[in-house]
């Protein structure tokens, strides 16, 4: 147990159905990361945070996700009208950033199932 | 091409064998990360790196920053090492995120 936590571990919906992803950092943790990893494949960065404020955004971050972190504290991932090219692992990952980079800690992952 | 390579994709070894596993990248990196992902998903860090070489148990990790390339070793391999390795880098121009690998599927047979 890494002390990033994600929620909920599966899900799975039918096409054009929204749904939010929650992470939880390691609480003195200012950065949080999402990515997204698809069978076989490293995962790929969709999004980060420092703080409450979105630094930087992936062009995989199709106008259809979200995301936000609005105390600084936790983060949630929303996919509007699901696609199957959706199924894959959202993973999360904070870090404490400060003078010098710090390595990051993962969560255990999402796994989204699109039918 | 991607900008971090791995290889080779798949490995299958004995136990007690000497195993490595290779990292190559293309791009200026401030830090390197090896991270081992068992099945169900959870990504565990096992190094990070900016120079040189660090051991942690039976792993050693070692970097080349001139030839931009770095080696995972694992010595005496247990089955339990069974996992996915992934190697992945911090950019010097891409801010805090991290570039992936596609992963090394290592197997370590009884």
């Amino acid at each position: 147990d890494t002390g990033v936590s994600q929620d909920p571990r599966h899900k799975i919906t039918k096409r054009g159905q929204n749904v939010t992803f929650r992470c939880d950092p390691i609480s003195e943790h200012n950065r949080l990361y999402w990515y997204r990893q698809t069978l076989g494949q490293g995962p790929e960065f969709l999004t980060y945070f420092q703080n409450e404020a979105q630094l930087e955004k992936s062009r995989l971050l199709s106008d259809r996700f979200s995301a936000e972190r609005p105390k600084g504290s936790f983060s949630t991932l929303e996919i509007q009208r699901t696609e199957q090219g959706d199924s894959a692992m959202y993973l999360c990952a904070s870090s404490l950033d400060g003078p010098s980079y710090n390595e990051q800690f993962f969560g255990p992952g999402t796994r989204l199932t699109v039918l | 091409k991607n900008e971090v390579e791995q290889s080779p994709q798949n490995l299958t070894a004995q136990e007690g064998e000497f195993i490595t596993i290779n990292c190559s990248y293309s791009v200026g990196i401030s830090a390197l990360h090896w991270l081992q992902q068992h099945p169900g998903g959870g990504i565990v860090s096992l190094f990070m790196l900016s120079s040189g070489k660090k051991k942690h148990g039976r792993l050693i990790a070692t970097i080349n920053i001139q030839e931009k390339h770095s080696s995972l070793h694992i010595t005496a391999s247990h089955p339990r090492d069974s996992a996915v390795y992934i190697c992945a880098v911090r950019s010097e121009t891409s801010g805090s995120r991290l570039t992936f690998g596609e992963g090394t599927q290592l197997t370590v047979n009884p």
